[in-house]
C-alpha cells in the first residue's frame, strides 16, 4: 500500500531555531501533499496544501513567512518553521495524494513530527 | 463554513459495543471516513462510505450514514482495549483531494 515517511518524528530545540520538516511518498508519486497542524486534544488543523513545482497554497490564519512549504520532486515535500518560538511546539502531520489511487482513499499519512520549542 | 462535529469521549467496557457519532454540514461531499489515531501517531484509515450508501459493515466495523440528518456513525462491535484511540471523521471537499476532519472522539476501553 502507499506509504507516506515523515521524518524526524521528534525534535527538541531552542526559541530562535529554524526546523525543517520531510514527507516523502515512498512507493507512488505525490502531485499533491498536505500539511496539518495538532494541538492536545484537539483536531487536524489544515496549514497548507502543496503542489509539485508550484507555490503552495496556504489556509487562512497561516503565515507563509513562518512556515516555509517546498515541494520540489514528486514524493517530497518539506515544511520549515522559521525562528522558531514556544507557541510554534505541536504536532505536525503530512499527508500526500496518489493520483493514481483510489477515491475512497484521498490522504495517506505520515506519522507525524512533534515539535517542542525550549 | 465547514464543521464536522463529534462527542470529545466515550467509554466502554471490553467486549461491548462502541458508537461513534459525528454530524457534517456539506452535502456534496462523494465520501466520507472513519479514521483512527494513536498516541503519538499519524491517521490511519479505517473504513469509508460512498456518499449515496446507507450502511457499510466491514468485519467489526459498521458504517451508518443518514444523508438527509447528515449525520454518520461508527460502530465498533467487542471492543477490544487496542480500539483505544482517537477516532475522527472526516468528509471529502467536491473536485479537491481535501478533507475536513472532525472534532475527533476518544474511546477509552476498560476491562
Amino acid at each position: 500500500g502507499a506509504v507516506v515517511s515523515q521524518h524526524p518524528s521528534r525534535v527538541i530545540c531552542k526559541s530562535g531555531t529554524s526546523v525543517k520538516i520531510e514527507c516523502r511518498s515512498l512507493d507512488f508519486q505525490a502531485t499533491t501533499m498536505f500539511w496539518y497542524r495538532q494541538f492536545p486534544k484537539q483536531s487536524l488543523m489544515l496549514m497548507a496544501t502543496s503542489n509539485e513545482g508550484s507555490k503552495a497554497t496556504y489556509e487562512q490564519g497561516v503565515e507563509k513567512d513562518k512556515f516555509l512549504i517546498n515541494h520540489a520532486s514528486l514524493t517530497l515535500s518539506t515544511l520549515t518553521v522559521t525562528s522558531a518560538h514556544p507557541e510554534d511546539s505541536s504536532f505536525y502531520i503530512c499527508s500526500a495524494s496518489d493520483p493514481e489511487g483510489k477515491a475512497n482513499q484521498p490522504q495517506h499519512f505520515g506519522d507525524g513530527t512533534r515539535l517542542s520549542i525550549l | 463554513g465547514e464543521d464536522v462535529e463529534q462527542s470529545l469521549f466515550l467509554s466502554v467496557r471490553e467486549g461491548d459495543s462502541s458508537v461513534i457519532n459525528c454530524t457534517y454540514t456539506d452535502s456534496s461531499s462523494t465520501y466520507l471516513y472513519w479514521y483512527k489515531q494513536e498516541p503519538g501517531a499519524g491517521l490511519q484509515l479505517l473504513t469509508y462510505i460512498f456518499s449515496n450508501m446507507d450502511m457499510k459493515q466491514d468485519q467489526r466495523l459498521t458504517v451508518l450514514l443518514n444523508k438527509k440528518d447528515k449525520h454518520l456513525s461508527l460502530r465498533i462491535a467487542d471492543t477490544q482495549t487496542g480500539d483505544s484511540a482517537i477516532y475522527f471523521c472526516a468528509e471529502s471537499i467536491s473536485n479537491t483531494d481535501k478533507l475536513i476532519f472532525g472534532t475527533g472522539t476518544r474511546l477509552q476501553v476498560f476491562p
